[in-house]
């Protein structure tokens, strides 16, 4: 059973809806990462928390709002998507700084009408 | 040329077979390397680090080559579970947040 765990498992939405994944962690790890995963396709970095802190943003459209209240909770708010940002959304963690050695959560499957 | 390159396959093999497989990555800076085995439809895990003196777990073996810039997976006695992805994972800055995963590997052991 995974470590990291992320609801809701499946998510539909129109593209003026508004909702938010959640990620959680208990294992202690101060970076986490949301990676877009879309099928037959390596996983795409899109964020990094690292001690809470947004690291990295690797030029990901607005429409998606990373949030870290904390360092067990990740959220992705997502706003106005559009049919293409469906995919798989997967929550890491890492015990910094051994970024390597990631924990993924199940995903987030995403399919935007 | 990609930061993380491996050849897609599918690699079929019977079950008992060794298979091989090789990733190559561009920035020789490249500090860390990883292998990451993912199942249908679920997510990534990690199946091997790759230390410079090569590593063994079991039926598996990760090896790097610095000079050619490349990592290898062998995986021995292949069995029906083995079927899978496996992802090459590079940190190409060292001790960054930032990693490069390569397209995977498919493999599908059979009967």
């Amino acid at each position: 059973d995974t470590e990291v765990t992320q609801t809701p498992k499946h998510l539909v939405m129109g593209m003026t809806n508004k909702k938010s994944l959640k990620c959680e962690q208990h294992m202690g790890h101060r970076a986490m990462y949301w990676y877009k995963q879309k099928a037959k396709k390596p996983p795409e970095l899109m964020f990094v928390y690292s001690y809470e802190k947004l690291s990295i943003n690797e030029s990901v459209p607005s429409r998606f709002s990373p949030e870290c209240p904390n360092s067990s909770l990740l959220n992705l708010h997502l706003h106005a998507l559009q049919p293409e940002d469906s995919a798989l959304y997967l929550c890491a963690s890492s015990q910094d700084p051994l970024p390597g050695e990631l924990f993924f959560g199940e995903g987030s499957r995403l399919t935007v009408l | 040329r990609k930061e993380v390159e491996q050849d897609p396959g599918p690699f079929n093999v019977p079950e008992g077979a060794t298979v091989a497989f090789n990733c190559t990555y561009s920035n020789s800076a490249s500090q860390s390397f990883f292998w990451y085995r993912q199942d249908c439809r679920k997510e990534p895990k990690l199946l091997m680090s790759v230390y410079s003196s090569g590593n063994e777990d079991g039926r598996f073996t990760a090896q790097l080559n610095r000079a050619s810039q490349y990592i290898s997976l062998l995986i021995r006695d292949s069995k029906l579970s083995d079927s899978a992805t496996y992802l090459c994972v590079v940190n190409p800055t060292g001790g960054g947040n930032k990693l490069t995963f390569g397209t995977g590997t498919q493999l599908k052991v059979e009967l």
